[in-house]
């Protein structure tokens, strides 16, 4: 079946860089998502790559795909205490053309420490 | 440019009242229009989808139900809330595959 995968807390120094990392199942996914959610907020998209895309890189921001391995990666470079947040993974699955229907990771909290 | 609002943003109920929870977009139209709900901070669970009005898919069988009475319009009710139904609600809206969330809303049922 579907399914998206992330580790759960991940804890970087304020300036390191932060590496989150997610795996998902199904190879035809067209777009793979990042998405940043603050205590109490909704969630923002952050980036997107598409699917014939090995890497993206926005700003802070650096997206890697590996198609192979099915793993996705969001590099944050100079992390700051803004950055704490979840980080959600989603994947756009086959079949989902029509209803926009995304599989989401359960999130990764990033803990910033100063 | 598109907007999602969804009020109220808070909402402290007792268990067995009814529930009416209200979900906007403006900027688009015939977007498609989704409910989710997240318990504790966590994973995101979808609830209710719609591709457009009236039309109406369920992803869980609940204690909830949803209805598209205009385009950009999405309404989550309950007629009897349970305590289980307390979390964090969710509207988001997409055109094509990128969804766009709203700010949310609290519930707490006690």
């Amino acid at each position: 079946g579907e399914d998206v995968e992330q580790s759960l807390f991940l804890s970087v120094r304020e300036g390191d860089s932060s590496v989150i990392n997610c795996t998902y199942t199904d190879s035809s996914s067209t777009y793979l998502y990042w998405y940043k959610q603050e205590p109490g907020a909704g969630l923002q998209l952050l980036t997107y790559i598409f699917s014939n895309m090995d890497m993206k890189q926005d700003q802070r921001l650096t997206v890697l795909l590996n198609k192979k391995d099915k793993h996705l990666s969001l590099r944050i470079a100079d992390t700051q205490t803004g950055d704490s947040a979840i980080y959600f993974c989603a994947e756009s699955p086959r079949g989902s053309s029509n209803t926009g229907k995304l599989i989401f990771g359960q999130g990764t909290t990033l803990q910033v420490k100063p | 440019s598109q907007t999602i609002h969804q009020w109220p943003a808070t909402l402290v109920q007792p268990v067995g009242s009814p529930l009416s929870l209200e979900c906007t977009v403006e900027g688009t139209s015939n977007p498609n229009l989704y409910w989710y709900r997240q318990a504790a901070g966590r994973g995101l669970q979808l609830l209710f989808y719609s591709v457009g009005i009236g039309q109406i898919s369920s992803e869980v069988p609940q204690n909830l139900s949803a209805s598209r009475p205009q385009d950009r319009q999405f309404i989550l009710s309950s007629k009897k809330l349970l305590l289980s139904d307390s979390g964090f609600y969710l509207c988001a809206w997409s055109s094509v595959d990128t969804q766009y969330f709203g700010p949310g809303t609290r519930l707490t049922v006690l």
